[in-house]
């Protein structure tokens, strides 16, 4: 399969846990996004990275959110002490060119018991 | 003023028919658009890229771009059940942070048997 793939699929926390989403690019791809979609609202862009740097990130939560695409291996959207406001589908999405077309991942949907 | 405006429907088209779908935006030099489907539950799926004036025509969509009314639209013929889905409009919006895809709400898309 030379899609995106996103793991886990479902993550279930309680409050103050930490999540941690993995995505691992299209072959080929080199530039990574994730987005964020509420329930019932539009998807909105959180962070682009390529690897080993964080491009832009101005769609991140300052507190809580990190992101990261190391040399080796998925990139990692990662949460501390989650919320209940953090319920949602996270996508992944990459791309061959920095403005190019973008092709999402399965999401993760993560909910905060 | 939203960056990406949709009409959020739904539209009811009957089997068979023609859906046309509008988008507009509000970065004039905005140069890369892409229309996305997704399915409830779902991640959104790329369906057209357009990047000149015009039309672009891929199987039963057709994407239009007028770039100085700042608009696009998408029609899809031959209306299927299996269209019934909400399509998102993307646009690469040119910002001081960083350029970034940015979506609209989308348009939710019932097709009728």
């Amino acid at each position: 399969n030379a899609g995106v793939m996103q793991n886990p699929r479902h993550l279930v926390r309680r409050r103050g846990q930490e999540a941690r989403l993995r995505c691992s690019p299209m072959k080929g791809h080199s530039h990574v996004y994730w987005y964020r979609q509420l329930p019932e609202e539009g998807l909105k862009f959180m962070v682009y990275l390529q690897k080993e740097n964080i491009i832009d990130e101005s769609g991140m939560p300052k507190e809580r959110f990190s992101a990261e695409f190391p040399k080796e291996g998925p990139s990692i959207l990662r949460i501390q002490q989650v919320v209940r406001g953090d319920s949602a589908a996270y996508f992944c999405a990459s791309s061959r060119m920095k403005e190019y077309e973008q092709y999402f991942g399965p999401g993760t949907r993560l909910t905060v018991t | 003023q939203k960056e990406v405006e949709q009409n959020s429907g739904p539209l009811s088209v009957p089997e068979g028919a023609i859906a046309s779908l509008n988008c507009t935006y509000s970065d004039r030099v905005s140069q890369s658009f892409f229309w996305y489907r997704q399915y409830s539950g779902k991640s959104p799926e790329l369906i057209m890229s357009i990047y000149s004036n015009g039309d672009k025509e891929d199987g039963r969509f057709t994407a239009q771009l007028n770039k100085a009314s700042q608009y696009v639209s998408l029609l899809i013929r031959d209306s299927q059940p299996s269209d019934s889905a909400t399509y998102l409009c993307a646009v690469f919006m040119i910002k001081a942070a960083g350029n970034k895809l940015t979506f609209g709400g989308g348009t939710r898309v019932l097709v009728k048997p």
